[in-house]
């Protein structure tokens, strides 16, 4: 079936770096999403795309859909503390999503 | 975005009861809602796509006798989860898919922990 990798894992920054993470499949995707799960919380959606190329940013956050429509990446500028947690990435078509494994931040102050 | 309320945020019960969740879409319709799980440190996991008026698409591995799904409504999805028993104990986070337009979004509930004892 279809996979995701999802990387790095986890990060461990201090508070005002930029943070990158990526998701790379062996499968075409119509969609890319980006979501931030926060502990005991459903995910909640940071930046969706939906065109090869796309780049767009919600605030510090910049994502963009891979040419080949196989990939895309998060970035995360000048990180603070409430940026903690797990960011997930998903690909999907029309119906279901297909999530990463998730990428763990934390932020020291 | 759209917002997903999801009840009970947590539930104990007893093993061999049953426990039903809510999924409610507060400000969109939505056709389509889905059921994950999440074990503790992990990703999500579908279990099912529910559709309204239809049955349930269970995926595989996941027994549709065990979890139900009712999608009775353009707003709301309740899963069942049946003579639970410990192993059942998980994170289970609903979504809600919103069309805008071309564009299919899935926004997410706040989750249930529920734990059987």
């Amino acid at each position: 079936g279809q996979q995701l990798n999802q990387n790095p894992q986890s990060m461990f920054i201090q508070e005002g770096e930029d943070v990158s993470m990526n998701c790379t499949s062996s499968s075409i995707f119509n969609t890319w999403l980006w979501y931030k799960q926060d502990p005991g919380e459903g995910p909640v959606l940071l930046i969706a795309l939906y065109k090869a190329g796309e780049l767009t940013s919600n605030g510090r956050l910049t994502a963009q859909f891979g040419i080949t429509r196989k990939d895309s990446f998060l970035n995360i500028s000048a990180s603070i503390p409430s940026d903690v947690g797990i960011y997930f990435c998903a690909g999907g078509g029309y119906n279901k999503l297909i999530f990463g494994a998730g990428t763990r931040l934390a932020v020291h102050p | 975005g759209a917002v997903v309320s999801q009840h009970p945020s947590r539930v104990i019960c007893k093993s061999g009861t049953s426990v039903k969740i809510e999924c409610r879409s507060l400000d969109f319709q939505a056709t389509t809602m889905f059921w994950y799980r999440q074990f503790p440190k992990q990703s999500l996991m579908l279990m099912a796509t529910s559709n309204e008026g239809s049955k349930a698409t269970y995926e595989q591995g996941v027994e549709k006798d065990k979890f139900l799904i009712n999608h009775a409504s353009l707003t709301l999805s309740t899963l069942t989860v049946t003579s639970a028993h410990p192993e059942d104990s998980s994170f289970y986070i609903c979504s809600a898919r919103a069309s805008e337009g071309a564009k299919n979004i899935q926004y997410f509930g706040a989750g249930t922990r529920l734990s059987v004892l």
